[in-house]
């Protein structure tokens, strides 16, 4: 069971924004920095935001991490096809003493 | 960097599988190594994390008792001993990297454990 809590679906039109909400506690998102990871179908998982609003080189601008208190966003600008995909987010809990990921958000590009 | 993740396959209940992990292209005792898996339809699942020199590892609840991770840096080699395996072990398992503990920055492309009579 998961102790990060995403919706489990989003969608836009293309060149929609679209927000995806990371809720937590005082042991994880409180506590540590978060991170989210994009996973494109038959895929392995790719990392998107690091350290809550990092991207790491060759990640497109539109994508943009943010964080406040024990939850996290992820906002997407300019929605494309090809970002229709699974998003996590995850953090380190300091309580569990283990790396938890979110309960995962589909985003679907209408 | 790269990662190839093996060792999966098909194990009766009760049975025990090792997965190997083998990094190419960065300076691997340098870097923490962790394993995440996916069931059939499900999420991501962090199952275990070691250090850059082995001293320290950390397990989902569900996997402690039963799961070992190991490495071998001269072999530039992560592994993951899993004994009692269960029918909710069934996942496609990944290995990949830790930066800072923080994140894991890059994965290998995961091998599948098949845990079934």
């Amino acid at each position: 069971q998961s102790v990060l809590t995403q919706p489990p679906s989003a969608s836009g039109t293309p060149g929609q924004r679209v927000t995806i909400s990371c809720s937590g506690s005082s042991s994880n998102i409180g506590s540590n920095t978060v991170n989210w990871y994009q996973e494109l179908p038959g895929t392995a998982p790719k990392l998107l935001i690091n350290s809550n609003d990092q991207r790491p080189s060759g990640v497109p601008d539109r994508f943009s991490g943010s964080k406040s208190g024990t939850s996290a966003s992820l906002a997407i600008s300019g929605l494309q096809s090809e970002d229709e995909a699974d998003y996590y987010c995850a953090a380190w809990d300091d309580s569990l003493n283990a790396y938890v990921f979110g309960t995962g958000t589909q985003v679907t590009v209408l | 960097v790269r990662l190839v993740d093996s060792g999966g396959g098909l194990v009766q209940p009760g049975g025990s599988l090792r997965l190997s992990c083998t990094a190419s292209g960065f300076t691997f005792s340098r870097y923490a190594m962790s394993w995440v898996r996916q069931a059939p339809g499900k999420g991501l699942e962090w199952v275990s994390l070691i250090t850059g020199s082995g001293g320290a590892t950390f397990y989902v609840d569900s996997g402690k008792g039963r799961f070992t991770i190991s490495r071998d840096n001269s072999k530039n080699t992560l592994y993951l001993h899993m004994n009692s395996l269960r029918a909710e072990d069934t996942a496609v398992y990944y290995c990949a990297r830790a930066s800072g503990w923080s994140y894991l920055d890059y994965w290998g492309l995961g091998t599948l454990v098949t845990v079934s009579s």
